[in-house]
């Protein structure tokens, strides 16, 4: 089984609308959860970090969540944009911040 | 600072022969990671290193893998030999180390390795 999985696989939306990712992991021993942010062709970039003892962080227009109890995470992503077009992927950490497992990603796509 | 560089970006080659990806962490940064990225598996952690020493390389899919890190500005993974199935886009990341809970790492571009 997966230790992480990331529904829906693939997302298209029109330019505005506000949006959900949504992130499930297996076991509640978790040191931190990650969403990075994948262009094509290029590499991987953080875009939020919650720690264990948090239940969310914000940065500009994204909002994550976590909630270890019933094991997910959550990306929102308001007045979406075509320029946040790409591949979000999740990442539980499992240590101390040195052993990330990700999620198989969720493709997004915003039309203009 | 340059972030992570990796080289080189794309390399093609034919069945059998060896394969040396290379990487460059950000200065300061003490542990690395390499990553494989394909479509079936997604994106899987090889190995990594804590102040250039490995610390976990159960991710290593078998035994023609090898990882170097012999100074704290360079590391190298090594195929040999190398088969179609090794064909995926390989990562490097680095990250501050000792860490806290806030750490996290910093992707290089990536090397896209075909193996004919």
């Amino acid at each position: 089984k997966q230790e992480v999985t990331q529904i829906p696989a693939a997302l298209s939306v029109p330019e505005g609308e506000n949006l959900v990712l949504n992130c499930s992991f297996t076991d509640s021993a978790i040191y931190n959860l990650q969403w990075f942010r994948q262009d094509p062709g290029k590499g991987l970039t953080s875009l939020l970090l919650i720690q264990s003892s948090q239940r969310e962080q914000t940065s500009g227009r994204l909002n994550a969540s976590l909630d270890k109890s019933s094991g997910r995470s959550t990306l929102y992503i308001a007045a979406s944009q075509p320029g946040d077009s790409a591949t979000y992927l999740c990442a539980k950490g499992r240590n101390y911040g040195q052993n990330f497992v990700f999620g198989p990603g969720t493709r997004l796509s915003v039309l203009p | 600072d340059a972030g992570v560089i990796q080289s080189p970006r794309h390399e093609v080659t034919e069945m059998g022969q060896e394969v040396t990806l290379r990487c460059k962490p950000i200065s300061g940064h003490n542990s690395l990671f390499w990553y494989r990225q394909t479509m079936m598996r997604g994106l899987e952690l090889l190995i990594y290193f804590n102040n250039n020493v490995p610390i976990d390389d159960s991710g290593m899919p078998e035994d023609r893998f090898s990882a170097k890190m012999p100074n704290a500005s360079f590391s190298t993974l090594k195929i040999q030999p190398s088969e179609p199935r090794d064909s995926a886009v390989y990562f490097c990341a680095s990250s501050l180390y000792p860490s806290s809970s806030t750490d996290t790492q910093y992707f290089g571009p990536g090397t896209r390795l075909t193996v004919l």
